[in-house]
């Protein structure tokens, strides 16, 4: 079946503008993340949704940065006015529950690399 | 915060086994996660380990787990050309966030 779907998979903008990038996560996973990774770095978390619960969005760097979700499907990051140290990949990850013992591995997609001239 | 972390670089020899390593901070019991990301590409997931269990072996691969030191490690057997990556380890911190290492860049050589 079809993993983890990110669009665009490259983008390049000049400071100041919005961008939005879009992840489909694997149909019927519930939960979906969202990570961040510059180069040679490993990933930070952004903000993680679970069905219909309030999304965590404590790993947001700043005000400018936004994602939604529609149900349990599409996402979209949203980042305002950006600038050059936004430059990055952006990972989005999905997996089928969140949360307790159990194990439900994420599964991610190939990622949106971000570059901010 | 919990902390992961890992070494730089590893380069190796085809044939020869592979040894890489992550240090965690926090002991809590949760999953620790091995992934690979070859370039231009997302991350794969190799295997994982519940922090209850010290070894657990998957066909080539082989993870480690010192609940003591807190030490995790991923051993590739017969490293092959194709097994060049970035290898990640990541550790599950509740409810839900995978906290990685910087990741260790592996350079198989013929």
């Amino acid at each position: 079946g079809a993993g983890v779907s990110q669009s665009p998979s490259n983008k390049v903008t000049e400071k100041g503008k919005d961008v939005e990038l879009r992840c489909d996560p694997i149909s019927g996973h519930t939960a979906l993340y969202w990570y961040r990774q510059r180069l040679g770095q490993g990933l930070e978390f952004l903000i993680y949704f679970q069905g219909n619960s309030a999304p965590d969005k404590s790993g947001l760097p700043s005000d400018r940065f936004s994602a939604e979700r529609t149900g349990e499907s599409v996402s979209t990051l949203t980042i305002q006015r950006t600038q050059q140290e936004d430059s990055a990949v952006y990972l989005c990850a999905s997996s089928l529950v969140s949360g307790g013992v159990s194990n439900q591995p994420q599964h991610f997609g190939d990622g949106t690399r971000l570059s901010i001239l | 915060g919990e902390d992961v972390e890992q070494s730089l670089f590893l380069s190796v020899r085809e044939g020869d086994s592979s040894v890489i390593n992550c240090t965690y901070t926090d002991s809590s019991s949760t999953y620790l996660y091995w992934y690979k990301q070859e370039p231009g590409a997302g991350l794969q997931l190799l295997t994982y380990i519940f922090s209850n269990m010290d070894m657990k072996q998957d066909q080539r691969l082989t993870v480690l787990l010192n609940k003591k030191d807190k030490h995790l490690s991923l051993r590739i057997a017969d490293t092959q050309t194709g097994d060049s990556a970035i290898y990640f380890c990541a550790k599950k911190q509740d409810p839900d966030k995978l906290i990685f290492g910087t990741g260790t860049r592996l350079q198989v050589f013929p």
